[in-house]
């Protein structure tokens, strides 16, 4: 089956600590995307890649980091930086950065 | 300025009825796409329906339509004969012109189907 996986579904954080978020795509697909939503609110897009290798900054990228080494794998690592982190996360991709956005099962992360 | 306004924070409909989600949006570029999502409250984005700018007919996906008035901006998603499963958070969004980076999500309507 094709699809965008992230892992894990729930995940629990002291203050302090790094995260790492896990997004995989088997489509094939170019361009990749992570989103951040906060209760009854829309999506806030934190980074984004057009292909391997390469990724540009969202509208709030302060407090996280990407990598984009392999086409189907866009981590993303919540840092210590990231000063309100509980939230909903999720992972997208694209066949280009002009078509339509297919989003994966979203991971919740609560920072205790 | 908002680029998505979705006035309408929660609606409901009677199961079997039609109903009209409202979506505005702004932009000065000629290029832009128009899409909706759905979101259960499993948290999933799925993707329903895409119009583009320059297309000259309404796009329809199965019970979803798209009520696509240029002069006026808007993109109203319209889901006929309503289904149980169809309550759920519905959202609109916009991917500003042709390089594609500029995606814009609206802040969303709660769909609750009625039996």
């Amino acid at each position: 089956d094709g699809g965008i996986t992230q892992s894990p579904k729930y995940l629990f954080r002291k203050e302090g600590q790094n995260v790492t978020l896990s997004c995989e795509q088997n489509l094939n697909h170019d361009a990749m995307y992570w989103y951040r939503q906060d209760p009854g609110q829309g999506l806030r897009l934190i980074y984004y890649s057009q292909i391997v290798n390469d990724f540009q900054k969202g509208d709030i990228a302060e407090g996280y980091s990407v990598s984009r080494e392999k086409k189907e794998s866009f981590p993303l690592t919540v840092t210590s930086a990231q000063k309100n982190p509980t939230a909903f996360y999720l992972c997208a991709s694209s066949y280009t950065i002009t078509d339509t956005q297919y989003f994966g099962p979203g991971t919740r992360l609560t920072v205790l | 300025a908002q680029k998505i306004t979705q006035t309408q924070p929660g609606m409901f409909v009677q199961e079997k009825e039609a109903v009209t989600l409202d979506c505005t949006y702004d932009t000065s570029d000629p290029s832009y796409g128009l899409f909706w999502y759905k979101q259960p409250s499993s948290g999933e984005m799925i993707f329903l329906i895409y119009q583009g700018s320059y297309d000259q007919q309404n796009a329809t996906e199965g019970r979803y339509s798209l009520n696509f008035q240029k002069a006026r901006k808007s993109a109203n998603l319209v889901i006929s004969a309503s289904q149980l499963g169809d309550s759920a958070m519905y959202f609109c969004a916009m991917r500003e012109g042709l390089t594609g980076n500029q995606f814009y999500f609206g802040t969303g309507t709660s769909l609750t189907v009625i039996p």
